[in-house]
């Protein structure tokens, strides 16, 4: 298996514009997570879903900040209007029934 | 969630044993202590975790106490591809992670 997928890897967009972050998470896996990080706050969690159903948003930090997860092969991030706090490093995991998470690499998202 | 401390960094000899201590003295009782790390620029990757006893695997070794209020994780050869953020999260399903600053290992030659 490929691990957990993530696109795009780096991202510099200017500040007012729309920002999509995507995630494949690992096939048969039926949670998954989406985290950021930056040096301020560490890692947070923002989001999980499980079997395609967003559980726990408690962690998006506004309203311009969304997620969706169409089928249980795919998961956006989407960010409107995008702001230079915003720059971070987004992850994405996914994990089956069970303990482990699986991280993906990462996107660097950049705000100008 | 129980808040877990960590020292801030550590050192370690290369091939020798590297013990990270976690102190979690509110955990309760269905809430497992797990250890992920981060080494720079990749994500996190899970290491270990464990609710009672003690634990080994492939990658370490989970020691916790009996009162469970903390716990040491061993990486018995430290090598440099060890050197990591290394994070101890007590959570009772393994959703709600909340990574505190976990504690710098530096394996040094």
């Amino acid at each position: 298996d490929a691990g957990v997928i993530q696109s795009p890897r780096h991202e510099v967009t200017e500040m007012g514009q729309e920002v999509t972050l995507r995630c494949k998470p690992i096939s048969g896996h039926d949670y998954l997570f989406w985290y950021r990080q930056t040096m301020m706050r560490g890692l947070e969690l923002l989001i999980y879903f499980n079997n395609n159903v967003p559980i726990d948003d408690s962690g998006m930090p506004e309203d311009r900040f969304s997620a969706k997860m169409p089928n249980a092969s795919f998961s956006t991030l989407k960010i409107q209007p995008s702001e230079p706090r915003d720059s971070a490093v987004y992850f994405c995991a996914s994990r089956p029934q069970g303990h482990e998470q699986y991280f993906g690499p990462g996107t660097r998202l950049t705000v100008t | 969630d129980a808040k877990t401390t960590q020292p801030t960094s550590m050192d370690c000899a290369e091939g020798r044993a590297a013990n990270l201590p976690c102190n979690h003295s509110t955990i309760s009782g269905n809430e497992y202590v797990y250890w992920y790390r981060q080494i720079h620029s990749q994500g996190p990757q899970y290491i270990i975790h464990g609710l009672k006893n003690n634990e080994t695997n492939e990658m370490a070794s989970l020691i916790i106490t009996e009162d469970r209020k903390s716990s040491t994780l061993i990486l018995p050869h430290a090598t440099l591809r060890d050197t990591a953020v290394y994070y101890c999260i007590a959570e009772y399903n393994n959703n709600d992670m909340r990574f505190g600053a976990g504690t710098r290992l530096t394996v040094k030659p």
